[in-house]
């Protein structure tokens, strides 16, 4: 079956990069059409999309924070990689792993239970 | 990217019927069928309930039921139940960005 799971630091100081890794299984990213993507949710408000990569390392970004984003794939290891410059408190948030099926139908059908990031001094 | 607008919050009685609203632009919601549905219990990772604006996966309840007219997706609760008590969320491809956008959620209560 498929599972994911994110990993990375609990507490970040302002101005630090973020890096979260998800590690999955029960797919590969070499698979056509296949996808992973990042989605966050700051304390008591609303799910934010962040990134997502596909299995032909087609990249997308949300407008709002495309400058400070970065996501990359290690195949060999399942995993997927998000790094996030420049942190604030307001980035302060439960970040989220998922997968895509397909290209074609790009919904999130597996989600990571989350892991929450805290942003402070 | 906007977010795509939802209702705040939702009420109904056990066994009835509830429906959620999802109001994009031409550039998301109008534009494509890519218009998915999530439910998120407190504490818990969201759940797809309906992708595709209407497509169900397989083990979610035939009472959840997805459409869309225009600019407007809606998500449909039939037969109200006390576990259907969650946030909902939609999620829509949006040719703007060529990227995706969730909606501002909205809180399902059962009365």
């Amino acid at each position: 079956q498929i599972t994911l799971k994110e990993s990375g630091p609990t507490l970040v100081k302002p101005t630090q990069t973020l890096t979260l890794t998800c590690t999955f299984s029960g797919f590969s990213l070499s698979t056509s059409g296949v996808g992973v993507g990042w989605i966050r949710q700051p304390p008591g408000k609303a799910l934010e999309w962040l990134a997502l990569i596909y299995w032909d390392d087609d990249k997308r970004y949300s407008p709002s924070l495309k400058s400070r984003l970065t996501i990359t794939k290690d195949t060999s290891k399942n995993q997927v990689v998000l790094t996030m410059t420049n942190m604030d408190p307001v980035d302060t948030a439960t970040y989220y792993c998922a997968h895509i099926q397909s290209t074609i139908s790009p919904h999130f059908d597996y989600w990571g239970q989350g892991t929450l990031v805290t942003v402070s001094s | 990217q906007s977010a795509l607008t939802q209702p705040a919050s939702v009420s109904g009685s056990p066994g009835q019927s509830i429906t959620i609203s999802c109001t994009g632009t031409s550039s998301d919601v109008g534009g494509y069928n890519y218009v998915s549905w999530y439910q998120q219990h407190p504490g818990k990772a969201p759940k797809l309930m309906i992708y595709e604006v209407s497509n169900r996966p397989s083990g979610v309840s035939n009472r959840f039921s997805g459409s869309k007219s225009g600019n407007t997706a809606s998500l449909t609760i039939s037969g109200l139940q006390a576990e259907d008590e969650a946030d909902y969320y939609c999620s829509s491809y949006t040719s703007s960005s060529s990227s995706y956008v969730f909606g501002t959620g909205t809180k399902v209560t059962v009365l």
